[in-house]
């Protein structure tokens, strides 16, 4: 059984770009949850999604920022017209079906973006 | 209120001592405390977790200690070993529908040889 998958690794954009973050669950995890974090910080909530629905987008800056977990494929987070201050890494973690369950999230590998 | 603060920043032991890493909360209406291991490059792995209906928690070397009344939890890391220096997270989460972690600012754990 595959753990989250995220690519890629590490992306580099200049100023103005697009970042385009992609997170594969593990199988049979229905809920996504994407988390950043900045160097020597903990990681920081950003967005939960359910297949087709953002359930809780509260730490999401609301410029710039999208996500989407649609019914076939993987997470995508998206970032437009990327700056320097969104350098960090970002952490998409999974979890199963199930209220309680819900609490227990396994992470991926990250993608570590660098904006020049 | 949402806030969970960790203690200390950074911490050193030598091998075969014991880990303590202290994390305190506010908001009562937490009810799963999780603690995360994350190595240089990688993403944070579950370690341990508990939930306020019990004290203690141990799986292993490490333990979860846990206070309701004083808001505050634990991890300790018995016999600590040079492959456990990695930086160290708590984190709570509310039940429900809010599902996302709050995370401390973590530990960077060095066990010297």
């Amino acid at each position: 059984n595959a753990g989250v998958m995220q690519n890629p690794r590490h992306l580099v954009r200049r100023r103005g770009q697009e970042a385009r973050l992609r997170c594969s669950p593990m199988k049979g995890h229905s809920h996504v949850y994407w988390y950043r974090q900045l160097p020597e910080e903990g990681l920081k909530f950003m967005v939960y999604l359910q297949k087709e629905n953002i359930i809780d987008e509260s730490g999401m800056p609301k410029e710039r920022f999208s996500a989407e977990f649609p019914k076939e494929g993987p997470s995508i987070l998206r970032i437009q017209q990327v700056v320097r201050g969104d350098s960090a890494a970002y952490f998409c973690a999974s979890s199963p079906f199930g209220e309680v369950a819900k609490n227990i999230q396994y992470f991926g590998a990250g993608t570590r973006l660098s904006v020049l | 209120q949402q806030q969970v603060k960790q203690s200390p920043q950074s911490l050193i032991v030598q091998k075969g001592g014991i880990s303590i890493i202290n994390c305190a909360y506010e908001n009562t209406a937490f009810d799963y405390f999780p603690w995360y291991q994350q190595f240089p490059g990688k993403g944070p792995a579950l370690l341990i977790a508990i939930r306020p209906d019990v004290s203690e928690k141990k799986e292993g070397r490490f333990t979860i200690s846990f206070n309701k009344s004083a808001k505050q939890f634990s991890l300790h890391i018995m016999d600590s070993q040079p492959g456990d220096s990695a930086t160290y997270f708590c984190a709570a989460s509310f039940g429900g529908s809010q599902g996302n972690l709050i995370f401390g600012k973590g530990t960077k754990l060095s066990v010297k040889p």
